[in-house]
């Protein structure tokens, strides 16, 4: 199975700070990975597919970018609703696997 | 408007069996597949397994630690995703969300349920 491993595993920024958060595969899953949201006591939200299309509805300060086995998601100005926990997925082959999650909070 | 609500849940002893229900709406079996994915308490997500839309044969996939125990089917008739899950483990403890893969050439999944709590332990 492809292992995804996330950095950090938390961070915390003010508001209108530039957040990254590197995703990284176990091997080449060329453009095959996905960015979720996850606020506590909620379902995740699809943000990112295909490593760097924007889903529908999702606001433009959150890009991906990456190919291969590394991978970058960025929130280009933090706001305070933005405060959850971001899963990146691969779907290269099964199994589907998810990297451990970033929790992002608010300095 | 796409929904997905699942139910079933609840607390169950170990080797005993389950079955979670995922109520799909705004969409058919027929063009989407639908996977379900857990989340243990406190953990990230796994997951689980899916079934195909029926373009695609309606077939099923499981992660290695389901696999044989667990079963996704679908009711079309009624929009009904369903999830048995037999000889329950304590480690299968957690939510577990029914979720729509994106139709498109790939898979993300685009619209989650709720998520429905599944205990087990003796």
């Amino acid at each position: 199975d492809i292992q995804m491993t996330q950095s950090p595993s938390s961070l915390s920024a003010s508001v209108g700070d530039r957040v990254t958060i590197t995703c990284q595969a176990s091997q080449d899953i060329r453009k095959y990975l996905n960015w979720y949201q996850q606020k506590p006591g909620k379902a995740p939200q699809l943000l990112i597919y295909d490593a760097s299309n924007l889903e529908l509805g999702v606001p433009p300060r959150f890009s991906g970018s990456g190919s291969g086995t590394d991978f970058t998601f960025t929130i280009s100005s933090l706001q305070a609703e933005d405060v959850a926990t971001y899963f990146c997925q691969h779907y290269d082959h099964l199994p589907f696997t998810f990297g451990p999650g970033t929790k992002v909070d608010i300095k | 408007e796409v929904q997905l609500v699942e139910a079933g849940g609840g607390w169950e002893q170990p080797g005993r069996s389950l079955r979670l229900s995922c109520a799909i709406s705004g969409f058919t079996f027929d063009d989407h597949a639908v996977s379900w994915v857990r989340q243990a308490p406190g953990k990230g997500l796994e997951w689980v397994g899916f079934i195909r839309s029926k373009a695609f044969g309606g077939t099923t996939e499981y992660a290695a630690s389901v696999k044989g125990r667990f079963t996704i089917s679908t009711d079309d008739s009624k929009g009904i995703a369903y999830l048995q899950m037999n000889s329950l483990k304590t480690e299968d403890t957690a939510v577990y969300y029914c979720a729509r893969e994106k139709n498109y050439s790939g898979y993300a999944f685009d619209y989650w349920g709720q998520g429905t709590l599944v205990t087990v332990s003796s």
